[in-house]
């Protein structure tokens, strides 16, 4: 089964406006935490926001915040005021367990995001 | 230079030919990563180096040799790939302190082409 979910292969939003990408994910650790990656054409893996399972509240990041549902298991992320320049592939991971060295990640497929001016 | 560096950019590589692929992190991290992302593919996982030791070979096939001989570089081998390697490799590195909030913080990546 997959870890990380995501379901849309592509979105479209419109400049200035909000838009969600949505993440499910499959995890049994009650330890773990949530990424969002952006990939620009150029191909670098942008870091957005983390969440950690233990977080109380949703995290935020200037324009983006991760809607953060632990007993649906999702963690979808919100960009508001949408920007031309957020065009890229947006990536979910998850990061389970404390205990082993390395910070390994487990993405999901992406999601292909346009901003239409 | 800041941030994380992957050299070269591209590359075009025969069959019988042996390459490397370079990465440098300027950020000071203790942990290293390789993963390869192929098209309509997740990101896979390949190798973790945590304070220079591997402690990830995940499953990958001995035609890719990784070597760390320091905390900021790390080094993938490449010798007799299959068409199939073909695919963006990306390098990442972390400050591992064995918890949850410690982000990859990745390169550009290096585009492989195996002719």
């Amino acid at each position: 089964a997959q870890k990380i979910t995501q379901t849309q292969p592509g979105m479209f939003v419109q400049e200035k406006e909000a838009v969600t990408l949505d993440c499910t994910y499959d995890t049994s650790d009650p330890s773990y935490g949530l990424f969002w990656y952006k990939q620009p054409s150029s191909g670098e893996m942008i870091f957005l926001i983390y969440q950690g399972s233990y977080d109380q509240q949703n995290a935020t990041e200037g324009r983006y915040s991760l809607n953060f549902q632990k007993a649906r298991k999702s963690a979808n992320l919100v960009i508001s005021a949408s920007q031309l320049g957020d065009s890229a592939m947006y990536f979910c991971a998850m990061r389970e367990g404390f205990e082993t060295s390395g910070s390994r990640l487990t993405f999901g497929e992406g999601t292909q995001l346009t901003v239409n001016p | 230079e800041t941030g994380v560096t992957q050299t070269p950019r591209h590359l075009v590589m025969g069959m019988t030919n042996k390459k490397s692929l370079k990465c440098e992190q300027h950020l000071g991290h203790n942990a290293m990563y390789w993963y390869k992302q192929s098209a309509k593919k997740p990101l896979e996982l390949m190798f973790v180096y945590s304070l220079e030791e591997r402690v990830e070979n995940n499953s990958v096939p001995s035609r890719f040799s990784p070597e760390c001989p320091n905390s900021s570089h790390l080094f993938l081998h490449l010798h007799t790939l299959q068409p199939e390697d073909s695919a963006l490799y990306l390098c990442a590195s972390s400050q591992d302190n064995r918890g949850h909030n410690s982000p990859l913080h990745f390169g550009n990546g290096t585009r492989l082409t195996v002719t």
